[in-house]
């Protein structure tokens, strides 16, 4: 089993649809990460997040440190936001990232 | 500031040659990581330096592949032989120690034929 399991691995919208996309894990973390990458392949950071929620324009994340679970959303959804998006963790016993394997976005105009 | 830079971005090569990528990591920036991402696998961790020293190589996948880090501002991942599975898109990341937000460079994408 994954440490990090996100869901769905794939899902498409229509433009203007609120989107969530969800990150479970099953070890202890110091922190985890959103990143986003375009299919030119770069990959960006969007969140770095150990509590509570953060924003930045139309994204959202939130963590639940008890439940192991963090979400990610996308408000107001537009067709540049296609893009694979992943969840990491930093596990407290060390600082290297372990990677869940994704959700492919797709925003249809 | 220029991001991390890495060298080439594409290289195409035939099994059994040395392979040899490069990256820069953002100035001031004392860890860098390796990664390898590929369809089946998706992205995965290789090696990453803290002060240039190498601290975990845990997912270095055999003997044909290693790393160096000389200075603070270079970093080189070889493979040597090369074969067709090594065929990936090889990142290279930098971040402040304790910060934990690490920024990705373009990426090498490596085809092995």
């Amino acid at each position: 089993k994954n440490e990090v399991e996100q869901s769905p691995q794939n899902l498409t919208a229509q433009e203007g649809e609120f989107i969530t996309i969800n990150c479970s894990y099953s070890v202890g973390i110091s922190a985890l990460h959103w990143l986003q990458q375009h299919p030119g392949g770069g990959i960006v950071s969007l969140f770095m997040l150990s509590s509570g929620k953060k924003k930045h324009g139309r994204l959202i994340a939130t963590i639940n440190i008890q439940e192991k679970h963090s979400s990610l959303h996308i408000t107001a959804s537009h067709p540049r936001d296609s893009a694979v998006y992943i969840c990491a963790v930093h596990k407290t016993s060390g600082s290297r990232l372990t990677f869940g394997e994704g959700t492919q976005l797709t925003v249809n105009p | 500031d220029a991001g991390v830079i890495q060298s080439p971005r594409h290289e195409v090569t035939e099994m059994g040659q040395e392979v040899t990528l490069r990256c820069k990591p953002i100035s001031g920036h004392n860890s860098l990581f390796w990664y390898r991402q590929t369809m089946m696998r998706g992205l995965e961790l290789l090696i990453y330096f803290n002060n240039n020293v190498p601290i975990d190589d845990s997912g270095m996948p055999e003997d044909r592949f290693s790393a160096k880090m000389p200075n603070a501002s270079f970093s080189t991942l070889k493979i040597q032989p090369s074969e067709p599975r090594d065929s990936a898109v090889y990142f290279c990341a930098s971040s402040l120690v304790g910060q934990g937000v690490e920024f990705f460079g373009p990426g090498t994408r490596l085809t092995v034929l």
